[in-house]
């Protein structure tokens, strides 16, 4: 059973345009929030993390928005760039448990 | 220079041999994990360490073994390798479990054939 379930598997964007990623969870006892970038050939690398205690954190032109009722976050990228084409995988954790999404391949077309 | 290393990159091995996948650390963290990256699955957890000889099982252990003598070192074994564990393999160090950033080597390609 997939404890976080991200959406889409793969996402197509024009540059300058927004890229939105979706994930969602069932275990309300998750506390941290982050999402992982991943170039080809490289490991994942922390992009932006977020607590259930906020509904939206922003870094530069990436975002994530938080809603705990719901049981769902989502990145988005603003003012996507061809640099931003990677594998984007959300996370999810507390305690001991610690659970990634099975990732969105993002390419941004020039 | 600081930061986690992974040897080897690249590894052909054939059914029912034994081979082990190694990593090290240089910032002293505590927590050390082994994570496999398949299509489909995305990153899943094999074992994790918290300390030099505490480990614990992930989401996926069977059939890896692990130990960690030193606190910079994390080695994962195949005991007898099967073709369902082709993948290829992260591992990751942290200041502490959930709630802190981990921070991933270069990976290994492991092809059973």
């Amino acid at each position: 059973q997939q404890q976080v379930k991200q959406s889409p598997q793969s996402l197509i964007v024009q540059k300058g345009g927004i890229s939105i990623i979706n994930c969602a969870y069932e275990n309300t006892a998750f506390d941290y929030f982050p999402w992982y970038q991943q170039f080809p050939g490289k490991g994942p690398a922390l992009l932006i993390a977020i607590r259930p205690d906020v509904s939206e954190k922003k870094e530069g032109r990436f975002t994530i928005s938080f809603n705990k009722s719901a049981k769902q976050f989502s990145l988005h990228i603003m003012d996507s760039q061809p640099g931003d084409s990677a594998t984007y995988f959300c996370a999810a954790s507390t305690g001991n448990q610690f659970y990634f999404g099975t990732g969105t391949s993002l390419t941004v077309i020039p | 220079d600081a930061g986690i290393t992974q040897s080897p990159r690249y590894k052909i091995t054939e059914t029912g041999r034994q081979v082990t996948l190694m990593c090290h650390q240089t910032w002293s963290h505590s927590y050390m994990f082994w994570y496999r990256q398949d299509l489909g699955h995305g990153l899943r957890l094999i074992y994790y360490s918290a300390a030099a000889d505490i480990t614990d099982k992930g989401e996926v252990p069977d059939g890896y073994v692990v130990s960690r003598s030193k606190t910079e070192n994390f080695p994962l074994t195949l005991e007898s390798a099967t073709r369902s564990q082709t993948s290829v393999y992260f591992c990751a160090s942290s200041e502490g479990l959930a709630s802190y950033e981990q921070y991933f080597g270069p990976g290994t390609r492991l092809t059973v054939t």
